[in-house]
């Protein structure tokens, strides 16, 4: 079975420091991953994807993530956030071995502070 | 492209009504649909995933003639919450696939039941 964990509930920040909101994740087979941010009473929107090739993934709005095989991470950074980075961050993982279902994290509330 | 659109944004329905929340897919063909529900401050849960012209395929714990799934076509999927009652009240969200890798979210449905 795939699982995923953001171990942090909410990551708070001052606008113009380094963001980081950490997920690990478990699949049997190949990890498709990807990050989605939701503002409130809106759906997700798609930041970035790893699927292979370079482990440093550039998406959307500045934000990169790093896909890390040893340690089964895919942490999402930005070097300087602004307030309205302020949201809810998911990650998600799709076992390429098993369908295609995504499985989520229990979602990171970012807030950046002026 | 790839843009999920869901009908309607916002409902509010009686005890003991039903009501039809729509997902389609507007500039492409999804061969599959996915509807998630998610509690407030919540992550996401797959409750079911559809492919055009077939039964869904139910997630455990969710009730299938509760919550009924239709894929009439390629581009469009409907969720109908049978007999509601307060406790369906949710955020609920579906997801395209066009049989890649990547799903499509749309915007989201808030369902309150009275």
């Amino acid at each position: 079975a795939q699982s995923v964990a953001q171990p942090e509930d909410q990551v708070n920040v001052a606008e113009g420091n380094p963001l980081t909101v950490k997920c690990t994740y478990s699949v049997s087979g190949n990890p498709y991953l990807f990050w989605y941010v939701q503002y409130p009473n809106r759906g997700l929107q798609f930041l970035l994807k790893y699927i292979t090739g370079d482990n440093l993934v550039k998406g959307s709005y500045g934000f990169e993530a790093e896909f890390n095989k040893s340690q089964t991470s895919f942490h999402l950074k930005k070097p300087s956030a602004l307030v309205s980075d302020s949201a809810l961050y998911f990650c998600a993982v799709r076992d390429g071995a098993a369908g295609n279902k995504l499985t989520f994290g229990g979602g990171t509330r970012v807030l950046v502070k002026p | 492209g790839a843009v999920v659109s869901q009908h309607p944004s916002r409902v509010i329905c009686k005890s003991g009504t039903s009501v039809k929340i729509e997902c389609r897919s507007l500039d492409f063909q999804a061969t599959t649909m996915f509807w998630y529900r998610q509690f407030p401050k919540k992550s996401l849960m797959l409750m079911a995933t559809s492919n055009e012209g077939s039964k869904a395929t139910y997630e455990q714990g969710v009730e299938k003639d509760k919550f009924l799934i239709n894929h009439a076509s390629l581009t469009l999927s409907t969720l109908t919450v049978t007999s509601a009652h307060p406790e369906d009240s949710s955020f609920y969200i579906c997801s395209a696939s066009r049989g890649d890798y990547e799903q499509y979210f749309g915007p989201g449905t808030r369902l309150t039941v009275t």
